[in-house]
């Protein structure tokens, strides 16, 4: 695609709650990284992905997180029994590689009640 | 471990008129240099990096940032701002090889631009 996409853009949950959010990148890039936006503060690196392969889930920050790309192009991001303070902007990125420009997605707000 | 120290939360400054938003970082090793935008409702997008070569960066809009090894800076300028720049900054650092390439990003600059 033209661009990194995410959906959806706004997600309101209750506590406890099961959430999968889903990012498309752009379709030639191989790398895919989800980012944690707390307000007011910068994105915090969770885990990402060179195609399918997820060699680094140490930003994640229970085992309640989640996430997948099992064909290597469109990932989700799964968060169970959501808590309050899962609350924040969830961003996803892609690059053509893992030293390259990481292009961001509108990012998707989780707002957890 | 890499962080990142962005001073100022928030800059005002009226069109046309110079701005500098501050950015220190820390490292052990050497680094790449990253300023993103975020204009609202929008994701993060580059406006220039450093990896190498001369210390002083141009980027897109009129940006420049300066890398400054002995002070451990990245500071972005710009030397007339425009309505259309208000938006959240951010300075990220990355380490070189032997490093995750993973950024960490500063908490951000909001830059308020009045007329």
């Amino acid at each position: 695609g033209a661009g990194v996409s995410q959906s959806p853009r706004y997600k309101v949950t209750k506590r406890g709650q099961d959430v999968t959010l889903r990012c498309d990148p752009i379709s030639s890039h191989a790398t895919l990284y989800w980012y944690q936006q707390a307000l007011g503060q910068g994105p915090e690196f969770l885990t990402y992905f060179n195609y399918e392969a997820q060699p680094d889930k140490s930003g994640l920050p229970s085992d309640r997180f989640s996430a997948e790309r099992p064909e290597g192009s469109i990932s989700t991001l799964t968060i169970q029994r959501t808590e309050q303070r899962d609350s924040a902007m969830y961003r996803c990125a892609s690059s053509r590689g893992q030293q390259e420009t990481q292009y961001f997605g509108p990012g998707t707000r989780l707002l957890v009640l | 471990a890499q962080s990142v120290t962005q001073l100022d939360s928030q800059v005002p400054v009226f069109e046309e008129a110079p701005v500098e938003l501050r950015c220190n970082y820390s490292s052990s090793v050497s680094v790449y240099l990253f300023w993103y935008v975020q204009y609202p409702n929008q994701g993060l997008q580059l406006l220039l990096k450093y990896l190498s070569g001369s210390t002083l960066v141009k980027g897109i809009n009129g940006f420049e940032a300066e890398f400054n090894k002995s002070q451990t800076s990245f500071h972005l300028r710009k030397p007339s701002v425009h309505i259309s720049d208000t938006a959240e900054y951010f300075c990220a650092v990355s380490d070189l090889p032997g490093g995750s390439y993973i950024p960490t990003f500063g908490r951000g600059t909001s830059l308020i631009v009045h007329p």
